[in-house]
């Protein structure tokens, strides 16, 4: 079945340090990937998507890039900020496009 | 307004007891979900709802029935709570994309954080 693994956290970065998380997938077909983000004590928001072999998806100064070669979807900021401090999670939903498959999220500390 | 709502937003209880989580969303969206984030964070979906049918049930113990009364709205009954249950749980919405369309966002309620004691 499909499946999302991503990089164990806790992650903890200083202001303005570069930031990757590890993300790697199995489907069959051609999923969709998602970033979501959880902020302490909210529901998940979009981060960025991408829908296609070699999209990148982008917004707030992150971004991922589907690599299907690597079955990856590596998110990245060049600077990251106090307030990115939050659960991030990879996810994609398969070419039926009706479910969501999670991974299990990356704790994300950003220290002032 | 608020995409997607849900209450009550927090929930304690006794094991036994019979308790309802409501959601109702404000997108127009045909397509409604409900996912189950244990302790460790980890998401997993239980039931989604396409315009009031049911089209996924990921293998939920029969003691959770959803229900949707119409297409905005999907609750979530759940007999005979067991401490397992505890977790924050999650609707969400998307517009209907059955026929391929894949990459349809979903949105997600604030939760609700249900305490079986």
């Amino acid at each position: 079945g499909n499946s999302v693994t991503q990089m164990e956290g806790p992650v903890t970065l200083s202001e303005e340090a570069f930031l990757t998380i590890n993300c790697t997938y199995t489907a069959t077909g051609y999923p969709s990937l998602f970033w979501y983000v959880q902020y302490p004590g909210e529901g998940l928001q979009l981060l960025l998507k991408a829908t296609k072999a070699d999209d990148k998806g982008s917004n707030k100064g992150f971004e991922a890039t589907y690599r299907k070669e690597t079955t990856s979807f590596h998110l990245e900021k060049g600077s990251v900020q106090v307030s990115d401090s939050a659960v991030y999670f990879c996810a994609l939903s398969d070419s039926g496009g009706n479910k969501l498959v999670f991974g299990a999220g990356t704790i994300l500390r950003v220290k002032s | 307004d608020t995409a997607v709502s849900q209450t009550p937003k927090y929930l304690v209880t006794q094991m036994g007891n019979d308790k309802s989580i409501k959601c109702e969303q404000n997108l127009g969206h045909d397509t409604m979900y409900w996912y189950k984030q244990d302790s460790k964070k980890f998401l997993k979906i239980m039931f989604s709802y396409n315009n009031k049918e049911l089209i996924i049930n990921e293998t939920v113990p029969n003691r959770f029935s959803p229900k949707s009364p119409d297409k905005a709205h999907l609750n979530l009954h759940i007999n005979s709570l067991e401490l397992g249950d505890s977790a924050v749980y999650f609707c969400a919405s998307s517009q209907d994309f059955r026929g391929g369309r894949a990459g349809e966002t979903q949105y997600f309620g604030p939760g609700t954080r249900l305490l079986v004691l």
